[in-house]
């Protein structure tokens, strides 16, 4: 079975500082890797994806991930970052077993923006 | 209107109470999933659908059970709530066409079991 760890249960950063989020997930010989976004009070929503092609991707918000697979990581990172950043951020990989295609995610990071 | 309807947001019940929370969706996907959220472990698969003859346990069924009762509409039910049940639960929705298992989630509803 796939695992995701983000490795930093809580990260505070000042506001327009860089911030990098780390996930690390367990190999496969392919993966489809996702971030997710929640808002205090707010479902789940999607802030990038890799399926294929380029390992930068780019996603909403100027939120931006690398896909490293020598690594195993899917690092999140954003150069700026803004008081509406403030938010839990998931990491997660799609786990195919006998067929059925899931998502797995991991514990959550707390990302808390400080003026 | 939301796109995936949770209801309801929140709910304080008994120990040994049946619950039922629902879910219905505007998106017209054909997969649908239940999730559990723990501070500190994330979500978690309970439950989930690809369509309306289909249903699939996840990692953590034990306690719970659901129904499909049409394409848009997927419930969840605790048929004798615990505490170590008090958790946020969010419906998700994808479609297999087009999403590559990109999910649409609920608002969440917050369960608590006294």
């Amino acid at each position: 079975a796939q695992s995701v760890t983000q490795l930093d249960s809580q990260v505070p950063v000042f506001e327009e500082a860089p911030v990098e989020l780390r996930c690390n997930y367990s190999s496969s010989v392919s993966v489809y890797l996702f971030w997710y976004v929640q808002y205090p009070n707010q479902g789940l929503q999607l802030l990038l994806k890799y399926l294929s092609g380029s390992t930068l991707v780019k996603g909403i918000n100027g939120f931006e991930a690398e896909f490293n697979k020598s690594q195993t990581s899917f690092h999140l990172r954003k150069p700026s970052v803004h008081i509406s950043d403030t938010a839990e951020y998931f990491c997660a990989v799609r786990e195919s077993i006998q067929g059925a295609q899931k998502l797995v995610f991991g514990q959550g990071t707390r990302l808390t923006i400080n003026p | 209107d939301a796109d995936v309807t949770q209801t309801p947001r929140n709910r304080i019940t008994k120990t040994g109470k049946r619950i039922m929370l629902e879910c219905s969706q505007t998106k017209g996907h054909d997969r649908m999933y239940w999730y559990r959220q723990d501070p500190g472990l994330g979500l978690r698969l309970i439950y989930y659908s690809f369509d309306v003859k289909d249903i699939n346990k996840g990692e953590i069924s034990d306690g719970y059970s659901v129904s499909r009762q049409a394409q848009a509409k997927f419930s969840l039910s605790l048929e004798s709530a615990i505490p170590n049940q008090t958790a946020l639960y969010f419906c998700a929705t994808s479609d297999y066409g087009t999403g590559a298992n990109v999910l649409t989630f609920g608002a969440g509803s917050r369960l608590t079991v006294l």
